[in-house]
């Protein structure tokens, strides 16, 4: 099945500064959706992003398909950041699957 | 629009229990899921529902977990007999149809003792 691979595993930042989130996967997939799980393991959506470079508020994501990876950027990081990001691919029939996740955790 | 519910939040129960979790989707979404995430792990389809019918339960331990969506609705997903490593987050999901983004409850949280 198809693989997905997260980078880094943990990452630690001082509020305001930018990080680069990298998601890998083995195959071609139908789709590609990022995540930011909460301290309390709410998941949200971030973004739904097959293709091509998205853009809401600090946050952007840019899926380079033919090359199989995918970036999240977060740029001026505040506290409420924190939690864990995962990258999420579809292959048949919307059967998402995750990757392990990265860790963040932004300090004042 | 209201978001997907699941009840209980929190279930602590001892080995061999039986345990039952509720999930009510997003109004109008025909497909719902079920995910296992266990502790320091991204989620893992358990099964997935197109209204009423199974489309893939391929992850599912069957001789212990069950699921059904009955009238296309909410659903259920049971254990039983728990055993110590179901201890974990079982989420539910649903989205419009099978091909749109899926939107998730809050989980709901098991500890197995």
């Amino acid at each position: 099945g198809i693989q997905v691979e997260q980078s880094p595993p943990d990452l630690i930042l001082q509020e305001g500064a930018n990080s680069t989130l990298r998601c890998n996967f083995s195959d071609s997939v139908n789709n590609l959706q990022w995540f930011h799980q909460n301290p309390w393991g709410q998941l949200i959506n971030l973004f739904y992003i097959p293709s091509g470079t998205k853009q809401n508020g600090r946050l952007s994501a840019t899926t380079v398909a033919t090359e199989r990876y995918s970036l999240l950027y977060i740029s001026s990081s505040q506290t409420t950041d924190s939690g864990v990001y995962f990258c999420a691919v579809t292959g048949g029939y919307n059967k998402l699957i995750f990757g392990a996740g990265t860790r963040l955790a932004v300090h004042p | 629009e209201a978001g997907v519910a699941q009840s209980p939040r929190y279930k602590i129960i001892e080995k061999r229990q039986s345990v039952a979790f509720w999930c009510n989707p997003i109004s109008g979404h025909a497909t719902l899921y079920w995910y296992q995430q266990i502790l320091g792990q991204g989620p893992k389809l358990l099964i997935q529902f197109q209204n009423n019918g199974v489309v893939d339960d391929s992850q599912l331990p069957k001789d212990r977990f069950s699921a059904e969506r009955l009238k296309g609705v909410d659903s259920t997903l049971k254990i039983q007999p728990a055993k110590l490593e179901d201890s974990a987050v079982y989420l539910c999901a649903s989205s419009f149809t099978a091909q749109e983004t899926q939107y998730f409850g809050p989980g709901t949280r098991l500890l197995v003792l």
